[in-house]
Formats: C-alpha cells, sequence, structure tokens
C-alpha cells in the first residue's frame, strides 16, 4: 500500500531563517506530487505541484521554492523565512489514473 | 476559475442523528470530487472520490452524492457518532496536474 511521510511535524523559526520540509511517497511510482498551505481561518492553498523529476509549477510567487530531486521526494524550502510563512503545510500525492489525492500529516511552522 | 464552496461552515449536532454537509462548485466541468476529513493539527483523511461520470459513492455510514449539471455534492452520514466530529472539506479537480480547488469546509460536532 502507497504511504507519505512528511517531516517535520513542528518548526519555529525566527524571521530570515531558511526552511526545508521534506516529503516522500512509497509504494508507487511517477506520483503528481504537491504542496499545500492551510492558513488559520482560509481554505487550501496550492503552492506547487510536480509531475515529474525537476518538473515544478509554482500556483502563487512568494519567497518559497520547492523541488523534485528523485521520483517519489518532494521538498519545500525557503532562504529567508517572512512573517505570513506561518502556516501548515500539506504533502500529497496522487496517481495519474483517478487524480484522488492523498496527504501527509502536516507540518506546522512558527515564523517568529 | 473555479469557486468551492461549503454550507454551512459550522454544525453542530446530537449523536445519533443523520446529517447533510453541502458543496457547491461554479465550473460543472470537473473530473472529479473528493471529500475529505481532517482532524485538529492533523492531515487531510480521503473519504470518498466520485467520478465525473457516477452520480454517488458509499463508504460505511458515508454516502456522497453528486450532481455536476448544478455544480452540487452532498455528503450524508448517517447514525453520527462523536468520533464523526472534524472538519469537512469538499475538493473538485479539472482532470490537470494542478490538483484540487478546495472549500473552505464544515465544522462538525457530535454532542455525547
Amino acid at each position: 500500500s502507497q504511504t507519505i511521510h512528511q517531516w517535520p511535524a513542528t518548526l519555529v523559526q525566527p524571521v530570515g531563517s531558511p526552511l526545508s520540509l521534506e516529503c516522500t511517497v512509497e509504494g508507487t511510482s511517477n506520483p503528481n506530487l504537491y504542496w499545500y498551505r492551510q492558513a488559520a481561518g482560509r481554505g487550501l492553498q496550492l503552492l506547487f505541484y510536480s509531475v515529474g523529476i525537476g518538473q515544478i509549477s509554482s500556483e502563487v510567487p512568494q519567497n518559497l521554492s520547492a523541488s523534485r530531486p528523485q521520483d517519489r521526494q518532494f521538498i519545500l524550502s525557503s532562504k529567508k523565512l517572512l512573517l505570513s510563512d506561518s502556516g501548515f503545510y500539506l504533502c500529497a500525492w496522487s496517481g495519474r489514473r483517478t487524480g484522488e489525492l492523498f496527504f501527509g500529516e502536516g507540518s506546522r511552522l512558527t515564523v517568529l | 476559475k473555479q469557486e468551492v464552496t461549503q454550507i454551512p461552515a459550522a454544525l453542530s449536532v446530537p449523536e445519533g442523528e443523520n446529517l447533510v454537509l453541502n458543496c457547491s462548485f461554479t465550473d460543472s466541468a470537473i473530473y472529479n470530487l473528493q471529500w475529505f476529513r481532517q482532524d485538529p493539527g492533523k492531515g487531510l483523511t480521503s473519504l470518498l472520490l466520485i467520478q465525473s461520470s457516477q452520480r454517488e459513492q458509499t463508504s460505511g455510514r458515508l454516502n456522497a452524492s453528486l450532481d455536476k449539471s448544478s455544480g452540487r455534492s452532498t455528503l450524508y452520514i448517517a447514525a453520527s457518532q462523536p468520533g464523526d466530529s472534524a472538519t469537512y472539506l469538499c475538493a473538485v479537480t479539472g482532470g490537470g496536474a494542478d490538483g484540487l480547488t478546495f472549500g473552505k469546509g464544515t465544522h462538525l460536532i457530535i454532542q455525547p
């Protein structure tokens, strides 16, 4: 069966510090991969998606970036965090046949 | 641009009641619709996926219906239990790799 792992679960970082959130998927190959952000009181916002290694599409211009160095690995990064980057970050994957989306457990980021 | 609306935003009912959560979307050209459950501080759990050619899907006490032409879906929960308390999110996709468009969710509380 397929599983998705996301870490770290919780992160407290000062403004201006770098960020790296990692996500890996097991039990499937060539998935579509996604990073979403969920801010308090707001819906889920799609940040990045990837259909293959090295292929990244950005939905929202910001100081975040994403990379896919391996088929089942997706990384969300920032060189310098802003207060507005605080939120709950969710990684997800979907198979190409049905498009059903499966989420990781999320990473809670607090920027102080 | 696709927009998804969920009504009500919050709902509190006594244990044992049957209930209906509503979801509407503005663009009927969807590929599939998915219902999720989110517990506080956790990721999203997929409950039901309805392909655009289907009219309903069932899983245990849950039944989701889809009316593409009117841009509506409902999630029916039978014999509600306190463990059903969570936020329920509806999301649709147009079939591209750019993921789902989410509603803001219905926060459900089942009173023991």
